[in-house]
């Protein structure tokens, strides 16, 4: 089966650069993805990891070690509309499993 | 193009009744996908649907739930015989073909409060 594990918040202020982790068990591993979710929002897609390495997107960046199992979201030059939840997810078999979710709060 | 949508927004029902809820996907998707969220929680998997594939109903958690796709398009999910526990925001979301690269786009959901 699949586990994964995300700290349950994260505080930081305007302007910083936070990272938010994500481990994870799974019996077969195929890739590392990344939402946003606002408070009474619908989760949107923020970056995806099939392989090793770093992959950028504007102030997101997403990096995967698939020999470590661990993964994390790192966010740059925070700003106020960033504060919303995170959530990591890893496909099961045709569906997805996703992780419990990190909430992130950025302070002026 | 539409986004995926979701009706009702916001259902409120007594204990005991059975509740329909609608998705409609992004045209040309094939997949689609059914999850619950509690307050304050992660996104947890329901049901899924491929194509004409017999769906992935894994995580339904018990035998009050169903949902069914007509026409490879449109999706319902049945909540029989409502129990407070069943209170969550339910969300739908559908990708092009299901593959594990594939992004997800989710609909606003609906909130279900079973009182």
């Amino acid at each position: 089966g699949q586990s994964l594990e995300q700290p349950s918040e994260v505080t930081a202020v305007e302007g910083a650069i936070v990272q938010i982790n994500c481990t994870y068990q799974t019996s077969g591993f195929y890739g590392l993805s990344w939402y946003q979710q606002h408070d009474g929002g619908a989760p949107t897609f923020l970056s995806y990891n099939g392989l090793d390495g770093l992959e950028e997107t504007g102030r997101f960046s997403s990096f995967l070690s698939r020999s470590d199992s661990y993964g994390y979201l790192l966010l740059q030059e925070l700003q106020m509309k960033d504060s919303a939840s995170y959530f990591c997810a890893v496909p099961r078999g045709q569906n997805f499993v996703f992780g419990p979710g990190t909430r992130l709060s950025v302070l002026p | 193009g539409a986004g995926v949508s979701q009706s009702p927004s916001n259902k409120v029902t007594e204990k005991g009744k059975d509740v329909e809820l609608r998705c409609d996907p992004i045209s040309g998707h094939t997949a689609l996908y059914w999850y619950r969220q509690s307050l304050g929680q992660g996104l947890e998997f329901l049901i899924y649907f491929q194509g004409n594939s017999a769906p992935d109903k894994s995580g339904l958690p018990s035998d009050r739930f169903s949902a069914e796709r007509t026409g490879g398009s449109v999706s319902t999910l049945t909540i029989q015989r409502t129990q407070q526990e069943d209170s969550a925001v339910y969300l739908c979301a559908s990708s092009p073909q299901g593959a594990d690269t594939d992004t997800q786009y989710f609909g606003p959901g609906t909130r279900l409060t079973v009182l």
